[in-house]
């Protein structure tokens, strides 16, 4: 079966520092792979999806970025954290034989921006 | 350009009651899919339902049934005899293609 991971589960951060979440999928190949922001009581707001390793769609400019080194991993960034990233982020996956899958959403990574 | 609207911020219900969840979507897509999922407490998306443009056939699954009109655009959600487990947030979304557009959810409480 597959399973979605992200890591850390919660995470602290000083306005400027750098930020790295990663998420991994496990149990399947080639996967859609998505990155999605929830502010605290709001709605989610994709940020980047990936359809192959090398591949990535921006959907909010901003001073976040996204990479896909490898099959099932995927990597949200930033050079300078802004207090306005702080919010709850959420890694997906849907099957990459179709575009109208479903999504999987790991358990998420709560980013606190001081 | 897509959009889902839940009018409905917050609901909230005495156990037991039936609640009915609304969701609204425009879309210029002829083939589209559309969503629903839970958001317990813990945090993590759960997925519900996935309903195509072209099956209009209401489902049912258990306590959960979902209405699906295409010519009102809309694809409600009902939650019968609710339980207090089904507290969380609900969102719809749809998906012409790879990106899903998530409507902003609405917060269920069901009070015991």
């Amino acid at each position: 079966s597959q399973t979605i991971h992200q890591w850390p589960a919660t995470l602290v951060q000083p306005v400027g520092s750098p930020l790295s979440l990663e998420c991994t999928v496990e149990g399947t190949s080639n996967p859609n792979l998505y990155w999605y922001r929830q502010a605290a009581g709001r709605g989610l707001q994709l940020l980047f999806y990936s359809i192959g390793i090398g591949q990535i769609s921006s959907e909010v400019p901003q001073n976040l970025s996204a990479s896909r080194p490898q099959d099932r991993q995927f990597i949200l960034s930033s050079k300078k954290l802004l207090l306005s990233d702080s919010g709850f982020y959420l890694c997906a996956w849907s099957a990459g034989t179709g575009v109208y899958n479903e999504q999987f959403f790991g358990p998420g990574t709560r980013l606190t921006v001081l | 350009a897509q959009k889902v609207t839940q009018a409905q911020t917050e609901i909230s219900v005495v156990e037991k009651e039936d609640v009915t969840l609304d969701c609204v979507y425009e879309t210029r897509d002829t083939t589209y899919y559309l969503f629903w999922y839970k958001q317990p407490p813990s945090g993590e998306l759960v997925f519900l339902i996935r309903r195509n443009s072209f099956d209009e056939q209401n489902e049912i699954s258990g306590r959960y049934s979902w209405n699906f009109q295409k010519s009102t655009s809309s694809f409600n959600f009902t939650i019968t005899a609710s339980q207090v487990v089904d507290s969380a947030v609900y969102f719809c979304g749809h998906t012409g293609g790879f990106k899903t557009i998530f409507g902003a959810g609405t917060r269920l409480f069901v009070k015991a």
